[in-house]
């Protein structure tokens, strides 16, 4: 499975954009990216996944690098409600599987 | 709403007293999983069900078993439960396919005794 890097904590003011990175330097050409968030004592909420393209959703937007080895997800105007951990995941090909890594905690703040 | 649900939220099991977990969907979606989540970790892949097929991670213990009588059900049961597998058990569903993405329930938290 490509494994992925993220900072394991970081803080977002009220309003500002959150900008969460994720380092996957080892996916293959047909590998998705994905991104869930999971809330205290819930279960995980799909955010948005891409393969190549940048895409967004009502939820967020993705930015995947050129050469794929990186991912940024925006959270455009970042609330309270969307303090959570963060999963940036490499959807392996084969096999249905989705690995979850550590995460980044995302503490927005007031 | 289509929804992965499961019961109950919260479950109570004695030390060696044999526990079983549900999950419904109404999404009709062909792959249904099982995680485990300990405390202050990420959600670890047990196994999961391609319709009646089913697929074990290597590491899961014998101790844990499914079931998946239909497309809606999958159960998960836990044989002699430990004070070890206290933790959140997720379910969740997918079509297939790599670019489908998986919804989760959330979760039935088992307290050991």
């Amino acid at each position: 499975d490509a494994k992925t890097t993220q900072p394991p904590s970081m803080d977002c003011a009220e309003g500002r954009a959150a900008n969460l990175p994720c380092n996957h330097s080892t996916i293959s050409g047909n590998e998705y990216v994905y991104w869930y968030r999971q809330i205290h004592s819930q279960g995980p909420q799909y955010i948005i996944h891409g393969l190549k393209n940048n895409e967004t959703n009502e939820m967020a937007s993705l930015i995947i690098t050129e050469d794929r080895k990186s991912s940024t997800l925006i959270l455009p105007h970042a609330t309270l409600r969307d303090t959570a951990v963060y999963y940036c995941i490499v959807r392996v090909l084969y096999g249905n599987k989705l690995v979850f890594g550590a995460g980044t905690i995302l503490r927005v703040k007031s | 709403d289509a929804m992965v649900i499961q019961n109950p939220r919260y479950q109570v099991t004695q030390f060696g007293k044999p526990v079983t977990l549900s999950c419904s969907q109404t999404l009709n979606h062909n792959v249904m999983y099982w995680y485990q989540q300990k405390s202050s970790q990420a959600p670890k892949l047990l196994f999961h069900y391609y319709d009646k097929d089913f697929n074990n991670e290597a590491d899961t213990p014998d101790n844990f078993q499914s079931r998946r009588p239909n497309t809606s059900f999958c159960f998960l049961d836990i044989r002699s439960p430990g004070l070890g597998d206290a933790a959140m058990y997720l379910c969740a569903t997918s079509r297939v396919g790599v670019n489908s993405p998986l919804h989760f329930g959330n979760g039935t938290r088992l307290t050991v005794t």
